[in-house]
């Protein structure tokens, strides 16, 4: 069984600083990792995804994920934060397989402020 | 760019109808899926689709839901006899083989 937990449920930053939204997973085999945006009245948008190879990945909007398989991590990253950004972050995970639903975590609000 | 629709964006329906949700799912697209999103809660796998049958399914996904992909561009998901705690946002998704979902705009189902 896979499940995902991330650390915040509201993270808030000033415009310009670092964004860290925190991901952990369990999974029983290899997992494939992504992160997913959702602003107000929208659907789920791929931000990046992981599946094999180069552990840093990225990804759109200035996004970025480490795979750190020793602690089971997935943070997402973003060097300055822009108003924009503030939306909800959902990471997710997947086995390897025929059907590969995603599992997510429960959400991360990013705010931005001025 | 190809996307995932959903219609309608918005269901008002009483407790104990019928409700019908429709997806089309991007053309070249093989497996379809639904997922759903309580008010303030996690986003929550029902059901994936592939080669015209179920996959797999959560719990969630009981005797009052069934899918099904009735044309080439269809994938639908209906619930029998709505309750007030299948009130949510639905979301449709595809993907073709080895790749990430694509999520549709999403469906929100109020049942009062």
């Amino acid at each position: 069984a896979q499940s995902v937990t991330q650390l915040g449920s509201h993270v808030s930053v000033s415009e310009g600083a670092l964004v860290l939204l925190r991901c952990n997973y369990s999974s029983s085999v290899p997992p494939y990792l992504f992160w997913y945006v959702q602003y107000p009245n929208q659907g789920l948008q791929l931000l990046l995804k992981y599946t094999t190879g180069a552990t840093l990945v990225k990804g759109i909007n200035g996004f970025e994920a480490e795979f750190k398989k020793s602690e089971t991590s997935f943070h997402l990253t973003k060097p300055s934060a822009h108003m924009s950004d503030a939306a909800e972050y959902f990471c997710a995970v997947s086995e390897s397989g025929s059907a590969r639903q995603l599992t997510f975590g429960s959400g991360t609000q990013l705010t931005v402020l001025p | 760019e190809p996307e995932v629709t959903q219609t309608p964006s918005h269901q008002v329906t009483q407790m104990g109808q019928e409700v019908i949700l429709r997806c089309v799912p991007i053309s070249n697209h093989l497996y379809f899926y639904w997922y759903r999103q309580i008010l303030g809660q996690k986003v929550e796998f029902l059901v994936s689709f592939y080669n015209n049958e179920i996959s797999e399914k959560s719990e969630i996904f009981d005797d009052q839901f069934s899918v099904e992909r009735p044309d080439g561009s269809n994938f639908t998901l209906k619930i029998r006899s709505t309750k007030l705690e299948d009130s949510a946002m639905y979301f449709c998704a595809s993907r073709v083989v080895r790749s990430e979902q694509y999520f549709g705009p999403g469906t929100r189902l109020t049942v009062t």
